[in-house]
């Protein structure tokens, strides 16, 4: 079965250290990947994608991620984190680009930054 | 527990027509939210509700688009005189309670919207 793990539910980092938030997948063929956070009380934002290309991609707020197809990962990752990155962070598959694409969801992780 | 429900799936419109589109989030839960994904592209809020208020709905569009949340039945998406790029497909989903204070959003299997 199409899959997305993020196998953390919850990571702490103190402020001003890297961050890393996994995501793994199990899909059939060629993944297009996403990055999404929400605040509180707020809806899904979008961070970043990968389509082709680069496998770093750059996003909002000073987020990346690096595709790894061997080991079907991709991991969002932050130099240093900031008291205000603490929300929950989610990882996204889309199978393909036509009309009848699907959107699967990991289960989400909450990241909590420490002063 | 059934999950969150979508309908309809598919719909068709012509310039100008109305599109309404339903959601009807998982038992228990009484908040709902509302995305929009363009080809290629990612998610984009579009709107949350709690039952009867609309909470934050800084993603809609000034015009043409409207959404409630009534005390009784599913939340609608309104889209009147619909154009040609509103084809999209729409994204329902629901929590439990405050949206990203640990509560999971659970979202429903979308409504691909066609305007011809």
């Amino acid at each position: 079965a199409q899959s997305v793990a993020q196998p953390e539910d919850q990571v702490n980092v103190a402020e001003g250290n890297p961050l890393t938030v996994k995501c793994t997948y199990s899909v059939s063929g060629n993944p297009y990947l996403f990055w999404y956070v929400q605040y509180p009380n707020r809806g899904l934002q979008f961070l970043l994608k990968y389509i082709t290309g680069d496998n770093l991609v750059k996003g909002s707020y000073g987020f990346e991620a690096e595709f790894n197809k061997s080991q079907t990962s991709f991991h969002l990752k932050k130099p240093s984190a900031l008291v205000s990155d603490s929300a929950l962070y989610f990882c996204a598959v889309i199978l393909s680009m036509d009309s009848n694409y699907q959107l699967i969801w990991g289960a989400g992780t909450k990241l909590i930054i420490k002063p | 527990n059934a999950g969150v429900m979508q309908n309809p799936r598919h719909l068709v419109r012509r310039r100008g027509q109305e599109a309404r589109l339903r959601c009807s989030p998982m038992k228990g839960h009484s908040h709902v939210y509302w995305y929009r994904q363009l080809p290629e592209e990612g998610l984009k809020f579009m709107v949350y509700l709690q039952k009867e208020n609309i909470i934050d709905e800084s993603g809609m569009p000034k015009e043409r688009f409207s959404a409630e949340f009534p005390k009784e039945g599913p939340s609608i998406l309104r889209i009147q005189q619909v154009v040609r790029g509103d084809s999209a497909a729409y994204f329902c989903a629901s929590s439990r309670g405050l949206a990203g204070v640990g509560e999971t959003q659970y979202f429903g299997p979308g409504t691909r919207l066609l305007v011809l």
